[in-house]
């Protein structure tokens, strides 16, 4: 059991809107801890996507956003791609400086 | 280029013991924080332990406190996890993961396979 929740899966067709969402609480992301998001494409190690809830490494393109608001954040993708197909996971810290995961989001494109 | 490179990973015995090493290149080592994560076989990312800059400070999950014990040597770029006592559960791929600026897990390495099963 994960301490931050996210959907197990989600989806869209090509060209939609998805958003993924990553819950915790007061004790972690409502805390003041940043949300960190990462993409795991199939057979590879993750990449981070989203760092600082809202902020895109370079090359990452300004189809991914990120928010973060009260104990939550969401990831948002627009114009979705066949190669956006991947796992997602959200990531925070607690006051030990422990990192924490979401579970995994499985996104698939219809 | 950030690169790091885990080894040491293989099959082991209910019981046994093993040795991971990331070796760090393409940056100032001795200036990060580091963290080791896992992933066992069809399962999500889960935290294991993380390392101050100087290795004066480490943090564990409760899943492997007290067997496992992260440590770095700056002069030689590498980040260490020495895993004792292990168990079928701790089988996974395990990444070496450099902590950036903002606190973000900014580069993983490519991962090593651990194999704990008789």
């Amino acid at each position: 059991q994960s301490v931050l929740t996210q959907p197990p899966s989600v989806s869209g067709a090509p060209g939609q809107r998805v958003t993924i969402s990553c819950t915790g609480s007061s004790s972690n992301i409502g805390a003041g801890y940043d949300v960190h998001w990462y993409q795991q494409l199939p057979g590879t190690a993750p990449k981070l996507l989203i760092y600082g809830n809202s902020n895109r490494p370079s090359g990452v393109p300004d189809r991914f956003s990120g928010s973060k608001s009260g104990t939550s954040a969401s990831l948002a993708i627009t114009g979705l791609q066949a190669e956006d197909e991947a796992d997602y996971y959200c990531q925070s810290y607690d006051s030990s400086l422990s990192a924490l995961f979401g579970g995994g989001t499985k996104l698939t494109v219809l | 280029e950030v690169q790091l490179v885990e080894s040491g990973g293989g099959l082991v015995q209910p019981g046994g013991s093993l040795r991971l090493s990331c070796a760090a290149s393409g940056f100032t080592f001795s200036s990060y924080w580091m963290h080791w994560v896992r992933q066992a076989p069809g399962k999500g990312l889960v935290w294991v332990s993380r390392i101050n800059s100087d290795g004066s400070s480490t943090s564990y999950a409760d899943s492997v406190k007290g067997r496992f014990t992260i440590s770095r040597d700056n002069a030689k770029n590498t980040l260490y996890l020495q895993m004792n006592s292990l168990r079928a559960e701790d089988t996974a791929v395990y990444y070496c993961v450099r902590v950036g600026s903002g606190w973000e897990l900014d580069y993983w390495g490519q991962g090593t396979l651990v194999t704990v099963s008789s």
